[in-house]
């Protein structure tokens, strides 16, 4: 049983998308992050969210508490914004994850 | 540089022989946490410390132990690793994870042969 479903699983894009991930969770929860996880293997927390909407840059983090949904939205996209974009809900103070959406961008 | 140092970066080992990896904070973070990263099945949290001395169990701490004896400093203990320990392990920190966002290592690849 997963806690947090993504999709898609994989993307691919051409340069200078819209890109759109979604993120479903089953538990009630504090917090939801969005992380990005570089080829290299580093992990950089992007977003944290408990309501509404945040923007930072080109990326676009919703939630939606009563429908137990985030998307993340990366406008203009770049090679460079080529990575592994993780999903994690907290809830108390545990975390659980999805396993994530490949996302690459072609130039 | 606020960082989360971990060490070592990669560790090849045999079955049973104990080994420690290390993570250090220089942010005087209040709440750190392990995790380890397995493909198809994602990041899962082993261990969490909201503050010295206070530790407790994330989804998976079967063979693990950690200790939290000063703020700065969160090891993790495999006293007799086996083959199923081999994974891509993080080590995390945030100032408060109710408002605050988290910093993590730059992982530990271990091997356990």
């Amino acid at each position: 049983k997963n806690e947090v479903e993504q999709s898609p699983q994989n993307l691919t894009a051409q340069e200078g998308e819209f890109i759109t991930i979604n993120c479903s969770y089953s538990v009630g929860i504090s917090a939801l992050h969005w992380l990005q996880q570089h080829p290299g293997g580093g992990i950089v927390s992007l977003f944290m969210l408990s309501s509404g909407k945040k923007k930072h840059g080109r990326l676009i983090a919703t939630i939606n508490i009563q429908e137990k949904h985030s998307s993340l939205h990366i406008t203009a996209s770049h090679p460079r914004d080529s990575a592994v974009y993780i999903c994690a809900v907290r809830t108390g103070n545990q975390f659980y994850f999805g396993t994530g959406t490949s996302l690459t961008v072609i130039p | 540089e606020a960082q989360v140092t971990q060490n070592p970066r990669y560790l090849i080992t045999v079955t049973g022989k104990k080994l420690t990896v290390t993570c250090s904070q220089n942010m005087n973070h209040e709440y750190m946490s392990w995790y380890r990263q397995d493909p198809g099945l994602g990041l899962r949290q082993i261990y969490y410390s909201m503050n010295v001395e206070v530790t407790d169990k994330g989804d998976v701490p079967e063979g693990y132990k950690v200790s939290r004896k000063e703020k700065r400093n969160f090891p993790l203990i495999l006293e007799s690793p086996s083959p199923n320990q081999t994974s891509l392990y993080f080590c995390a920190s945030s100032l408060n994870p109710g408002i605050h966002g988290y910093t993590f290592g730059s992982g530990t690849r271990l091997t356990v042969v």
